[in-house]
């Protein structure tokens, strides 16, 4: 089974719009970590938000916020007011295990473009 | 500039030579990963460094190929007999633990290989 798993290959959104990212994942451990990654054109990874299994309230930076779902085992990601530049792909990943040096696993991806 | 840094940025070589790429992580993160991706997926996990200790290999990770982190610092990754499959993406990546837990991965612009 695949441990974390992106449905939507491709979306457009308008900008000044909010967009949801899905994301499921796919673990037995009680302890691990949920990341999201955004890939410009230029293939730099850049991080954006973290959500630990253990956290109880939603993580939010900036305009990015994790809807965490743990007993779906979802982690959406929200970004909201979108902008041109937030034209990319977005990777889900997940950290398994207490050891928090831990290969990321990461779904396909979702490629997003925003429309001005 | 003291992010992750990669070498050479493209490479382009004829099946059956071999290549070496470099990474030199962020300064003081004793954590350095490398993780390949080929177009259209997300990045799959190669190997983990803690300091100079090579601590996880993927099964991804052929005999064919080999990682260094010779003084904890940078780190090599050669590919000997290089096939078309090997073209991807090579990317590297390094963390450091932060309080919080979630020592998020920093990554390279990485190092795009094409073997003709």
């Amino acid at each position: 089974a695949q441990k974390i798993t992106q449905t939507q290959p491709g979306m457009f959104v308008q900008e000044k719009e909010a967009v949801t990212l899905d994301c499921t994942y796919d673990t037995s451990d009680q302890s691990y970590g949920l990341f999201w990654y955004k890939q410009p054109s230029s293939g730099e990874m850049i991080f954006l938000i973290y959500q630990g299994s253990y956290d109880e309230q939603n993580a939010t930076e900036g305009r990015y916020s994790l809807n965490f779902q743990k007993a779906r085992k979802s982690a959406n990601l929200v970004i909201s007011a979108s902008q041109l530049g937030d034209s990319a792909m977005y990777f889900c990943a997940m950290r398994e295990g207490k050891a928090a040096g831990n290969k990321l696993t990461f779904g396909g991806g979702t490629r997003v473009l925003v429309k001005p | 500039d003291t992010g992750v840094s990669q070498n050479p940025r493209h490479k382009i070589t004829k099946r059956g030579q071999n290549v070496t790429f470099r990474c030199d992580p962020i300064s003081e993160h004793n954590r350095l990963y490398w993780y390949r991706q080929t177009l259209g997926q997300g990045p799959e996990f190669l190997t983990y460094f803690q300091n100079e200790a090579q601590l996880e290999k993927s099964r991804l990770l052929s005999d064919r190929f080999s990682a260094e982190r010779p003084k904890g610092s940078f780190s090599t990754l050669e590919i000997q007999r290089t096939e078309q499959g090997d073209s991807a993406m090579y990317l590297c990546a390094s963390s450091t633990w932060t309080a919080r837990g979630n020592n998020e991965q920093f990554f390279g612009p990485g190092t795009r290989l094409t073997v003709l």
